[in-house]
């Protein structure tokens, strides 16, 4: 069984700072994998970041980083140098090969 | 577009009817996933597919909900006799599952049901 926990539901940013979304979670599994998705307004969710549970070393995408904290089942978002199409839903997922489990999500706001 | 393709995107519907949703997954993908999203929430797993298998149904919210995938390429998730809880967003998903374990899921835009 697997839980995902998203702690803010509204985060807000200045255009071209950085936020950091948190996320938690909780899980039996030994080998598994944990995600960020971004879902615009009444636009589909796209995949932003991964990371396999089983590396140490953070997964990084451009302007998108993790910080992985193992031990802590911590798995937080930091997006540098905000821009407005960051603006949407943000979901922290975690699976084991099958499905995935989401938290509840983060509204980022991204103000001009 | 070669994308996780769902129709249709919003369907309206009364109460006690039923309702089928059709999902088009990216066509070299062998696995096939349906979620359901109420408002404000994150996306919860009702069932996937491995080609024509279903893998996992414990999950489905009631009986009254299933699913197929016939030939291991579209599926269909139907609703019978719809209830007021049931509207939401039918999300659909598919991933290539490769040895490495890899399974990245792309969503479809989800099926919007409001039932009245």
């Amino acid at each position: 069984a697997q839980t995902v926990t998203q702690s803010q539901p509204e985060m807000s940013v200045q255009e071209a700072e950085t936020v950091t979304l948190s996320c938690t979670y909780d899980t039996s599994e030994s080998d598994y994998y944990l995600f960020w998705y971004k879902q615009p307004p009444s636009r589909q969710m796209i995949l932003v970041i991964r990371q396999e549970a089983y590396k140490q070393q953070n997964a990084t995408e451009n302007r998108f980083s993790v910080n992985f904290q193992k031990a802590a089942k911590s798995f937080s978002l930091k997006i540098s140098d905000s821009q407005l199409g960051d603006a949407a839903m943000y979901f922290c997922a975690a699976g084991a090969g099958n499905m995935l489990t989401f938290g509840g999500g983060t509204r980022l706001m991204v103000k001009p | 577009d070669t994308g996780v393709s769902q129709n249709p995107r919003h369907k309206i519907t009364k109460r006690g009817q039923n309702v089928t949703f059709r999902c088009d997954p990216i066509s070299e993908h062998n696995r096939l996933y349906w979620y359901r999203q109420t408002l404000g929430q994150g996306p919860e797993f009702l069932t996937y597919f491995q080609n024509e298998a279903q893998l996992e149904k414990s999950r489905l919210l009631s009986d009254r909900f299933s699913a197929e995938r016939p030939k291991g390429s579209f599926s269909t998730l139907e609703i019978q006799r719809t209830e007021q809880g049931d509207s939401a967003m039918y999300l659909c998903a598919s991933s290539l599952m490769t040895g490495e374990g890899k399974n990245i899921q792309y969503f479809g835009a989800g099926t919007r049901l409001s039932v009245l």
